[in-house]
């Protein structure tokens, strides 16, 4: 399977713990991206990597959140003391560099319930 | 700050009818996403539309763009049960993606 990969799919946390989701890219595409959908809405961009580097952060993403590419490849992203707000689909997905319009491809999601 | 409205939220057709799913955009872009999403699973992507005109289509459905009136259409034709999904529209002001809230679409016999 070549598509994005996200782990786990669903997770189940008690309020004030720590979480972590990873996502692994189609291997080719250098951009990787992070949305946040609850229900009902439509995904809210979180943040984007180009290779390694973070180049964009929402303000949604707030300090409790964070996410790294270390070496341009997979990503993680960490929730620290988590809350029922946070509760949602974590989407991930990746894309070509350059221009030339390429959609964005999205992995199947991570489910976070925090309890 | 751009914001994407589509309407209608909700549409409950018969099959064999023909529907529009219209998305509205506020600030100027030169291309505009569709994406389909079944319940509880991630997003396909349906059409990249990258221009002014820009007319793209796929079995029964057909998806416009209009830069200037800054609106894209979803027009599904003689829909079929199997359509019955929620539909995205996205707009990229920039790397990111913007999308309107979505339109359920149920599709009955």
């Amino acid at each position: 399977d070549t598509g994005v990969s996200q782990n786990p799919r669903h997770k189940i946390t008690k309020r004030g713990q720590n979480v972590t989701f990873r996502c692994d890219p189609i291997s080719e595409h250098n951009r990787l991206y992070w949305y946040r959908q609850t229900l009902g809405q439509g995904p809210e961009f979180l943040t984007y990597f180009q290779n390694e580097a973070q180049l964009e952060k929402s303000r949604l993403l707030s300090d409790r959140f964070s996410a790294e590419r270390p070496k341009g490849s997979f990503s993680t992203l960490e929730i620290q003391r988590t809350e029922q707000g946070d509760s949602a689909m974590y989407l991930c997905a990746s894309k070509e560099a350059g221009g030339g319009g390429h959609e964005q491809f999205f992995g199947p999601g991570t489910r976070l319930t925090v309890l | 700050e751009l914001k994407v409205e589509q309407n209608p939220l909700f549409l409950s057709m018969q099959e064999g009818k023909n529907y529009t799913i219209y998305c509205n955009y506020s600030t100027t872009s030169d291309r505009l996403y569709w994406y389909r999403q079944d319940p509880g699973k991630s997003l396909e992507s349906l059409f990249v539309l990258l221009s002014n005109g820009a007319v793209k289509q796929e079995g029964r459905l057909m998806a416009s763009l209009d830069t200037k009136a800054r609106l894209s259409t979803l027009h599904i034709t003689a829909a079929v049960h199997d359509l019955s999904a929620t539909y995205f529209c996205a707009v990229p002001p920039t790397q990111k993606l913007v999308f309107g809230q979505g339109t359920r679409l149920t599709i009955n016999p």
